[in-house]
């Protein structure tokens, strides 16, 4: 069974403060590992899709990582409007196409 | 930009009525998807499709029903509603294929809360 775990659940940061969030995956044959912002009742927006060990991705101030145990969102000098609670999924080789998902991270930048 | 559409937004309604909420998308894809997320827990994936008369269920037992009579539509069904149905809705879409081409779409979402 699939598994996603996030940390922290939740992380409150000052304006400028450049920080990481954690995603720890079990899976059965990884063929893609997912970012996504959600905002209060809004739906996942995409950030990022990662497949395999080393690769990165940069969009703004925002990068990703991935290893084969576990992937990190790394935010440098945020904003106050990068504040969303940040969801990591996985889908695997075998089943369903669909995404497990962690629980995410509650991030707060405060101005 | 993702043009996927969910209505409605939000939806208050009683015990043992029957509701559908509905999703479309304009982008052609042949995968959709329903997911259900209740306030600060993962989202669950409860049925998909990979096209026109295709549909399966997901890994979270659901009461729901869906049907995909149009590429674009995908309309998920409440017999009869009751609290424990209470919860977030979310749609998404994808196309077929491997890497950037999986990558899944979603809708704004319909909050139901069932009295």
């Amino acid at each position: 069974e699939d598994q996603v775990t996030q940390s922290p659940e939740a992380l409150r940061l000052q304006e400028g403060e450049s920080s990481s969030l954690n995603c720890s995956y079990t899976v059965s044959g990884l063929r893609g590992l997912f970012w996504y912002r959600q905002d209060p009742g809004k739906g996942p927006e995409f950030l990022f899709t990662l497949y395999s060990a080393g690769e990165e991705k940069e969009k703004e101030r925002l990068k990703a990582t991935l290893t084969k145990k576990e992937s990190f969102l790394h935010i440098t000098a945020p904003k106050p409007e990068d504040s969303a609670t940040y969801l990591c999924a996985v889908q695997s080789g075998g089943g369903a196409d669909g995404l497990t998902f962690g629980k995410g991270t509650h991030l707060i930048i405060q101005p | 930009e993702a043009d996927i559409y969910q209505t409605p937004r939000y939806l208050v309604i009683g015990t043992g009525k029957k509701i559908t909420l509905e999703c479309s998308q304009t982008m052609g894809h042949d995968k959709m998807y329903w997911y259900q997320q209740d306030p600060g827990m993962e989202l669950h994936l409860i049925h998909y499709s990979y096209g026109v008369n295709s549909t399966e269920k997901g890994d979270l037992s659901s009461e729901s029903t869906v049907s995909r009579i149009r590429t674009e539509h995908f309309p998920l069904t409440l017999e009869s509603a009751r609290p424990s149905h209470t919860s977030q809705y979310l749609c998404a879409s994808s196309e077929f294929g491997r890497g950037e081409q999986e990558t899944q779409y979603f809708g704004p979402g319909t909050r139901l809360l069932v009295l």
